[in-house]
Formats: structure tokens, C-alpha cells, sequence
């Protein structure tokens, strides 16, 4: 099937400090998305990006769809205790009936010590 | 607007028992759809419906789980005979639509039902 890549696995970074992830697929497609989970909750989308180049802004935190359509970074800058979570890109299905369905990646997840 | 509602939030059944989650979608949603997370995963698809239909189960086990969006309340997601490898939270989210691209087929997420099966 088609997978998803998402590096690191885990960060401990200090308050403050500046956050960088990744995600990158073996194949093309049209939308990348970024998702954040907390404990014992549902995933939130935090950024959508639907181009390729795009550049999106959310707060402080910035993400970019890739120029080859295969990857996509997350980042947060000046983080903060409530930063902390499981991040998680995912892309969806360019057509046909499985349209709808999202694949995500294995998330990052990440510690901020105050 | 109330989110996207999941009960129950948390559900425990011995083996060969039956589970029945309940998703409620957002108000003007018409496409639903299941994910489960093991421990320490992403979230794996499972099944997309829409109103009385199944567009795409191909994530769903073929034997022993079940899904159906009725035209009045909620979507169900039924797993019979429960085995301790059901043991996960099972995610619902809801779109308004589809096939657009420019945000309005962006699905939301429930809370999720975290099942333990003993």
C-alpha cells in the first residue's frame, strides 16, 4: 500500500526552542495535512495544504507542501508547554470511491520541558 | 455547532461479546467515516459511508465488523464476537462534502471510543 514516512518518531526539545518534522511517500498526490493529538482526544487539523509549493501559516506554526508532491515539513517555531502531543501528516486519496479516505503517518511525538 | 460525538467514551467487553460504537456527525455533515488507532500508532482507515450507503469498507475487517449510517441517528460501527486484538480507540469523523479541494471535504474528528476488550 501506500505509505507514509514521518520522522523523528519523538522530540524532547525545551520551552522556546524551535520544532522541525517530516513526511515524505512514495507516490504523488494532492493534499497533505497535518493533524495534532492529545491525550485521549481525537486528532484536530491543524494545517491543510493543496498545492504544490504551497507555503501555509497557522499561528506559529508553518507547513509546506513539497515541489515533487512527495513530501511535506511541519514546523513550530517558539515552542511552548501546550505544544505537547502527537503530530501527525496524512494525505488523502486523490479519486475515485476511496476519495474520502486519509492515510496518515506513524506521528511524531513531542515533549516540551518548561 | 456541537463537534463530532462519540459514545461511549470508554467501553470494556470480555471475549465473544458484541460492541457497538455510536457516531453522531456534525450538524450539516453527510459523509462519515472510521478510523481505529492501536497504541502508539496513526489511525487507520477503516470504512466511509454516507447516508444509507458504504462508499469504501476496504479498510474494514470482512468478518465480524459492520458499519451502517441510517437516514435518521447515528452512525454505528458493530464488532461482533470482540477478540482482545479489537482492543483500540476507534475514531469518527464527518465532511460536509467531497471532491472539492478547498476545505469543505475536511473531515473532523471525534473523540473517539477507546474499547478494551478483557
Amino acid at each position: 500500500g501506500q505509505q507514509l514516512n514521518q520522522s523523528p518518531q519523538s522530540m524532547f526539545i525545551q520551552e522556546g526552542e524551535d520544532v522541525s518534522m517530516n513526511c515524505t511517500s512514495s507516490s504523488i498526490f494532492n493534499t497533505w495535512l497535518w493533524y495534532k493529538q492529545d491525550p485521549g482526544e481525537g486528532p484536530v487539523l491543524l494545517i491543510a495544504l493543496y498545492k504544490a509549493g504551497e507555503l501555509t501559516s497557522n499561528g506559529r506554526l508553518t507547513a509546506q507542501f513539497g515541489i515533487t508532491r512527495k513530501d511535506s515539513f511541519l514546523n513550530i517555531s517558539a515552542s511552548i508547554p501546550s505544544d505537547v502531543g502527537i503530530y501527525f501528516c496524512a494525505r488523502r486519496n486523490a479519486g475515485g470511491t476511496s476519495y474520502g479516505k486519509l492515510t496518515f503517518g506513524q506521528g511524531t511525538i513531542l515533549t516540551v520541558h518548561p | 455547532n456541537a463537534g463530532v460525538m462519540q459514545n461511549p467514551r470508554h467501553l470494556v467487553r470480555r471475549r465473544g461479546q458484541e460492541a457497538r460504537l455510536r457516531c453522531s456527525p456534525m450538524k450539516g455533515h453527510s459523509h462519515v467515516y472510521w478510523y481505529r488507532q492501536l497504541p502508539e500508532e496513526g489511525l487507520k482507515f477503516m470504512v466511509y459511508l454516507q447516508k444509507e450507503n458504504i462508499i469504501d469498507e476496504s479498510g474494514m475487517p470482512k468478518e465480524r465488523f459492520s458499519a451502517e449510517f441510517p437516514k435518521e441517528g447515528p452512525s454505528i460501527l458493530r464488532i461482533q464476537q470482540v477478540v482482545r486484538g479489537d482492543s483500540a480507540a476507534y475514531f469518527c469523523a464527518s465532511s460536509p462534502d467531497q471532491l472539492t479541494g478547498n476545505g469543505t471535504d475536511t473531515q473532523y474528528f471525534g473523540p473517539g471510543t477507546r474499547l478494551t476488550v478483557l
